[in-house]
């Protein structure tokens, strides 16, 4: 079953600005991996962060993680029209199963 | 990075024919293949998870007699879809994972349509 809901569902932005999105989850995690989605292709994965972990950078993306709050955060700065895609949380759970549970996913439009 | 394939890309049968969906792992031997199915403007929704040689773990709902899956070897692992009907129209997107590492990399999905 889905784990979580992602806020906002849709957000659009103008070149430049920086995109927020936010994720929650409902269960204790191993790690949670955020992914990006063009429109009917397959996924990209973007960055891991792991569950003793709080913040994570990865060029111009950074996430964080609040386990006490189960959620997590993926900032895209100085945004470009071909961020335009849809992105996914997903997490792992910590009971040894290896399967993704993805949140609802928000997309994301990057007006140049 | 490791590149997982998907074959057919696109598929447009009549309802109650089968259809088999092909995921390899490119570059890597997959222990563990996971079979995803994504409807229009939804997430994905995990079917089933394959071990290499071992019968698939399909989640609730899903009728494992509806939708086969078979891992005969460490870089394939198929999904038949069969009788398909028009319900079954999705997106299918298989991921593939090397052992205990945590990333599992996905293929570009297939597109079904059943008329």
């Amino acid at each position: 079953s889905q784990q979580g809901e992602e806020d906002p569902q849709a957000l659009s932005i103008q070149e430049g600005e920086n995109a927020t999105m936010n994720c929650s989850y409902k269960t204790s995690i191993n790690n949670l991996q955020w992914y990006r989605q063009n429109s009917g292709r397959g996924l990209v994965h973007l960055i891991l962060i792991r569950s003793n972990e709080r913040e994570k950078h990865s060029g111009r993306l950074r996430v964080t993680l609040d386990t006490s709050k189960k959620s997590s955060s993926l900032l895209i700065t100085a945004s470009r029209a071909a961020d335009t895609a849809s992105y996914f949380c997903a997490t792992v759970s910590d009971t040894g199963r290896r399967a993704l549970t993805f949140g609802s996913g928000t997309r994301l439009q990057v007006q140049p | 990075g490791a590149v997982v394939s998907q074959h057919p890309s696109w598929v447009i049968c009549k309802s109650g024919t089968s259809v088999k969906i092909e995921c390899r792992s490119l570059d890597f031997q997959a222990t563990t293949m996971f079979w995803y199915r994504q409807f229009p403007k939804q997430s994905l929704m995990l079917m089933a998870t394959s071990n290499e040689g071992s019968k698939a773990t399909y989640e609730q709902g899903v009728e494992k007699d509806k939708f086969l899956i078979n891992h005969a070897s460490l870089t394939l692992s198929t999904l038949t879809v069969t009788s398909a009907h028009p319900e079954d129209s999705s997106f299918y997107i298989c991921s593939a994972q090397l052992g205990a590492q945590e990333t599992q990399y996905f293929g570009p999905g297939t597109r079904l349509l059943v008329l």
